[in-house]
């Protein structure tokens, strides 16, 4: 996969917006961006994805720097069930043939 | 649809013992992947498949592993004479064979071996 770099952890205070940047340096100009997110003794559960343009729904919204060698995907406003590791992924090839390769994330802690 | 149904959800084994995970996807997926995750770390790719069609194995995926999915609906991973660093959580996904890789997991099955 291309390679993504992720902090360990971060705390977001309750009701803040969570910023979880990543860097992707070496992307591709067809390849694109994929958040995913594992709460505690859950399956990891699909965020958002984009290729360069800013995107948003009803989870997060992801910004993809105009070099595309970065994103942040921001919560607006984090609630205590957004505790969770949240993994940024660059697949190679998006033809669909290559499997997701999860890194470690970063753990987010929502703080009350 | 309820979503990815993983069974057993946990599984405690003694070394050297067969055991066999079952996973039913989402109806219309055609995709299904197998994830291995231990303790602190992202899942680790296994396999995949695309209807009955083994498309890619991992090199984690050693002669003690093998998955089915004979008609293209659920799938089953068995492990065989289990080993103590075979215990993890065993995570199954379902996608439609699209460019974009949008997975649905499951909840996943812990196995643990003494």
């Amino acid at each position: 996969d291309a390679k993504t770099t992720q902090p360990t952890s971060m705390d977001c205070a309750e009701g803040r917006a969570a910023n979880l940047p990543c860097n992707h340096s070496t992307i591709s100009g067809n390849e694109y961006v994929y958040w995913y997110r594992q709460i505690h003794s859950q399956g990891p559960q699909y965020i958002i994805h984009g290729l360069k343009n800013n995107e948003t729904n009803e989870m997060a919204s992801l910004i993809i720097t105009e070099d595309r060698k970065s994103s942040t995907l921001i919560l607006p406003h984090a609630t205590l069930r957004d505790t969770a590791v949240y993994y940024c992924i660059v697949p190679i090839f998006n033809s669909g043939n290559t499997p997701l390769v999860f890194g470690k994330g970063t753990r987010l802690s929502v703080i009350a | 649809d309820t979503g990815v149904s993983q069974n057993p959800r946990h599984k405690i084994t003694k070394r050297g013992q067969n055991v066999t995970f079952r996973c039913d996807p989402i109806s219309e997926h055609n995709r299904l992947y197998w994830y291995r995750q231990t303790l602190g770390q992202g899942p680790e790719f296994l396999t995949y498949f695309q209807n009955e069609a083994q498309l890619e194995k991992s090199r984690l995926l050693s002669d003690r592993f093998s998955a089915e999915r004979p008609k293209g609906s659920f799938s089953t991973l068995e492990i065989q004479r289990t080993e103590q660093g075979d215990s993890a959580m065993y995570l199954c996904a379902s996608s439609l064979a699209r460019a974009l890789i949008v997975l649905t997991f499951g909840a996943g099955s812990r196995l643990t071996v003494l």
